[in-house]
């Protein structure tokens, strides 16, 4: 099953407003990694966050990891038309081997209505 | 750098046919992904190298695909014969360290 699980899988917001994605994993992490994702191209590398931090911004996005809940979560603040892509979290598993290897969620869908 | 490339982007074929897939990772980076992303599964990591040597190819679906990577510019990955099931979006990627860096992907239809 899918390490990382994204929460809404699709979120309809106006100009403007705030966008909250929701991430959900099963094993203990290293790190956590939100993508995005454009139609029709690759994934983007937006922020990282390892697991012995609880908040990071960059930007307008601001990033949290609860291990205790094995949760994070992406707030995109003042969003903009541009910003609609799907978003993605990915973990690595704490494996020890230094793997760098990450398993992908299947992402939240955000349309920002102009 | 012209970061990960592709080719082709578009790749239309006939149940049974051979289908190469190719990347060309960025200079310096250690590590390059095959992934494989469809409506139904999502993003699935079928196979990884480390310094051009597969480390984990569990997520290769059967013996039908198979991967190579000859030297530390070039991969490839293959499907033979194809089936209609194969038909998804393969990406490539390739990091140094956490960050994956990702090419724009090669979208293959089976027919």
């Amino acid at each position: 099953s899918q390490q990382g699980e994204e929460d809404p899988q699709a979120l309809s917001i106006q100009e403007g407003e705030n966008a909250t994605m929701n991430c959900s994993y099963k094993t203990s992490i290293n790190n956590l990694q939100w993508y995005r994702q454009n139609s029709g191209r690759g994934l983007v590398h937006l922020i990282l966050i390892r697991s012995n931090e609880r908040e990071k911004h960059s930007g307008r996005l601001r990033v949290t990891l609860d291990t205790s809940k094995k949760s994070s979560s992406l707030l995109i603040t003042a969003s903009r038309a541009a910003d609609t892509a799907s978003y993605f979290c990915a973990t690595d598993a704490d494996s020890g081997a230094g793997s760098y290897q990450l398993t992908f969620g299947k992402g939240t869908k955000l349309s920002v209505i102009p | 750098d012209a970061g990960v490339i592709q080719s082709p982007r578009h790749e239309v074929t006939e149940m049974g046919q051979e289908v190469t897939l190719r990347c060309k990772p960025i200079s310096g980076h250690d590590y390059l992904f095959w992934y494989r992303q469809t409506m139904m599964r999502g993003l699935e990591l079928l196979i990884y190298f480390n310094n051009n040597v597969p480390i984990d190819d569990s997520g290769m679906p059967e013996d039908r695909f198979s991967a190579k990577m000859p030297n530390a510019s070039f991969s490839t990955l293959k499907i033979q014969p194809s089936e209609p099931r194969d038909s998804a979006v393969y990406f490539c990627a390739s990091s140094q360290v956490d960050e994956q860096f990702f090419g724009p992907g090669t979208r293959l239809t089976v027919l």
